[in-house]
């Protein structure tokens, strides 16, 4: 059974850098999928920050690009989140989860079929 | 960018059936897929590539895309169903979201 983990300081600084790992047990990385991250206001939707592929090539949600990194350590079977120069606007519950990406003759198909149970993060000094 | 709208709220009683709306410009030329998200759970993924159910999702959940709307149908809709659902598809490498339905 696939299962994912987040972690992470609970508490973050504004202006400072939020960083997450996610670790997979289950499943090797290496073995294929995309792997992403999620995060959901308090009382509000989802929004995908990106995603990543062992490989290390990854797609990012343009309205976070320019803050966002997201990396993967196939050695320990886990990928990060970085979010850069944080403000309250960036609190929210962030979810990593496994991201299958791949194309039949209409299109890509994607979805996420495994999550992990989600950690809050707070921005505030 | 690309939008994806859900109606805030949809009401349906134990046993009839509930259907609730995705709706994006050309988005029966994308596959979309569902999720269900009860209060303090992660997100389900209850329907994928349109219609495909995941192992372990009751076949009361049934899904349908054409045009510019994707459509999730809970037939026989249960108790356990009450959650917020939202629908998903990707656009030119960018995943998108839709904007959420509770389901009362």
């Amino acid at each position: 059974q696939v299962q994912l983990q987040e972690s992470g300081p609970g508490l973050v600084k504004p202006s400072e850098t939020l960083s997450l790992t996610c670790a997979v047990s289950g499943y090797s990385i290496s073995s294929g999928y995309y792997w992403g991250w999620i995060r959901q206001p308090p009382g509000k939707g989802l929004e995908w920050i990106g995603s990543i592929y062992h490989s290390g090539s990854t797609y990012y949600n343009p309205s976070l690009k320019s803050r966002v990194t997201i990396s993967v350590d196939t050695s320990k079977n886990q990928f990060s989140l970085k979010l850069s120069s944080v403000t309250a606007a960036d609190t929210a519950v962030y979810y990593c989860a496994r991201h299958p990406i791949y194309y039949d003759r209409r299109g890509e198909v994607d979805y996420f079929d495994y999550w992990g149970q989600g950690t809050l993060v707070t921005v505030s000094s | 960018s690309y939008e994806l709208t859900q109606p805030p709220s949809v009401s349906v009683s134990p046993g009839q059936t509930a259907s609730i709306t995705c709706s994006g410009d050309k988005l029966g030329d994308k596959y979309a897929c569902w999720y269900q998200q009860k209060p303090g759970q992660s997100p389900v993924l209850v329907i994928y590539q349109d219609s495909k159910r995941p192992s372990g999702i009751p076949e009361r959940f049934s899904g349908s895309n054409s045009g510019n709307t994707a459509t999730l149908t809970i037939s026989g809709t249960q108790a356990m169903d009450e959650a917020d659902y939202y629908c998903q598809a990707w656009d030119s490498s960018i995943l998108v979201f839709g904007t959420g339905t509770k389901v009362t």
